[in-house]
């Protein structure tokens, strides 16, 4: 069985540009969640989608959306790309979308704002 | 709000040593999730244990090992007899019930656990 699919691995992009990153999740799994890392901050979640839904989002300006589509793959998107957001962006995928369920991660986009 | 803590931010040990990580949540929440996850060089987070705050017995699987305590908010993971392979960063994270699963995970800053042979 696959795992979390994200593509592209790797990214380098410019100040003020945009960028879209991509997850496909494990077949079957409904529940896509979306998380930053960085060396000082750690990882923090960024927003959650279910059945095509965003159900919640972290703390995080709107220059950070995303959206998921019929097939529950997902995509994220940052506008006006600043250098502070150069971090590993993980997707996780879970089957069913309570808080009991165990996540399986990608293994990242790493961005790099230049 | 809930917040986790793994005051161990590197830890090395010598190969077949055992070492403990320590983890420490708040919540506020009286049902909610307790995980672990090991992050390689390569990346991704690798799923390693749930427990729920219902469930406080302990879990053993091959050299792993967690001590769950409610009286003390912790959640602590031992290896046993650790090898080079163990080496990755570690995070503990917690998910409460009340956000439905839409909240996302709270992962603690991670420890960089090193082996050596």
């Amino acid at each position: 069985k696959a795992g979390v699919t994200q593509t592209p691995r790797y990214l380098i992009k410019t100040r003020g540009q945009q960028v879209t990153l991509s997850c496909s999740p494990i077949s079957g799994h409904r529940s896509v969640s979306w998380y930053q890392q960085t060396p000082g901050q750690g990882l923090q979640f960024l927003f959650e989608y279910f059945s095509e839904t965003q159900r919640n989002k972290g703390n995080f300006p709107g220059r950070f959306s995303g959206r998921q589509f019929s097939n529950s793959r997902s995509e994220m998107n940052v506008s006006t790309l600043e250098l502070g957001d150069s971090a590993l962006y993980l997707c996780a995928s879970k089957r069913q979308g309570t808080g009991n369920t165990e996540a399986f991660f990608g293994q990242g986009t790493r961005l790099t704002v230049v | 709000a809930q917040k986790v803590t793994q005051a161990q931010t590197e830890i090395s040990v010598v190969e077949k040593e055992d070492v403990t990580l320590d983890c420490v949540y708040e919540t506020r929440d009286t049902t909610y999730y307790l995980f672990w996850y090991k992050q390689p060089p390569s990346g991704e987070l690798v799923f390693l244990i749930r427990r729920n705050s219902f469930d406080e017995q302990n879990e053993i699987s091959g050299r792993y090992s967690w001590n769950f305590q409610k009286s003390t908010s912790s959640f602590n993971f031992t290896i046993t007899a650790s090898q080079v392979v163990d080496s990755a960063v570690y995070f503990c994270a917690l998910s409460e019930a009340s956000g439905g699963g839409a909240d996302g995970l709270t992962f603690g800053k991670g420890t960089h656990l090193i082996i050596q042979p």
